[in-house]
């Protein structure tokens, strides 16, 4: 079975703070995909990243960076620089190869940034 | 180029009633996929398709569900005789292939908020 946590609910910071997301997952499979996903208050699902069970290499696009260590089962997502934009709910999800590709979210955290 | 458009954006309906939401994919995504988000959790699982047909429906939760996607594009989710429970964000994606072969990113639409009262 697969699971996604996301042990924080909501996370409230002043504008330019830096802001980190915890992801901690839990597969049984050796290859899988993470994801995270952005859901400002308009209520679409928003892609940011998707990254494979094989590469461990840390990303940075912009603002953002992800860390994955699979020694940990971990996903985590931060912001630098926050600014009132980022503020949405962010799921981390997963997608096991073997399970016909239907994605596993977790139950988001909500990213209050404020002036 | 165009993303995923679901309609109607919200839609309220009485218990018991019947109810059809539609998807249209990104053109080109032969993948499917049909999610429900409840207030204040992730989305969850529904039902896949690749082409025209159901490769996996586990996610529906009784037989009061069905979704179809007849010529491998559009799709339609169909509720009969809706419950209060029922009253959630149906949110579609789509994505180029699925499967083993494939693990493409599944892009989601705006979703259609379904209220049954």
């Amino acid at each position: 079975a697969q699971k996604v946590t996301q042990a924080q609910t909501e996370i409230s910071v002043v504008e330019k703070e830096d802001v980190t997301l915890d992801c901690v997952y839990e597969t049984r499979d050796t290859t899988y995909y993470l994801f995270w996903y952005k859901q400002p208050p308009s209520g679409e699902l928003v892609f940011l990243i998707r990254r494979n069970s094989f590469d461990e290499q840390n990303e940075i696009s912009g603002r953002y960076s992800w860390n994955f260590q699979k020694s940990t089962s971990s996903f985590n997502f931060t912001i630098t620089a926050s600014q009132v934009v980022d503020s949405a709910v962010y799921f981390c999800a997963l997608l096991n190869t073997g399970t016909a590709s239907k994605l596993t979210f977790g139950t988001g955290t909500r990213l209050q940034v404020t002036l | 180029g165009a993303g995923v458009s679901q309609t109607p954006s919200n839609k309220v309906t009485e218990k018991g009633k019947y109810v059809e939401l539609r998807c249209d994919p990104i053109s080109g995504h032969t993948a499917l996929y049909w999610y429900r988000q409840s207030l204040g959790q992730g989305p969850e699982f529904l039902i896949y398709f690749q082409g025209t047909g159901a490769a996996d429906d586990s996610g529906l939760p009784n037989d009061r569900f069905f979704a179809v996607r007849p010529e491998g594009s559009v799709s339609t989710l169909k509720i009969q005789r809706t419950e209060r429970g029922d009253s959630a964000v149906y949110l579609c994606a789509s994505s180029l292939t699925s499967g083993l072969a494939g693990t493409d990113t599944q892009y989601f639409g705006p979703g259609t908020r379904l209220t049954v009262l």
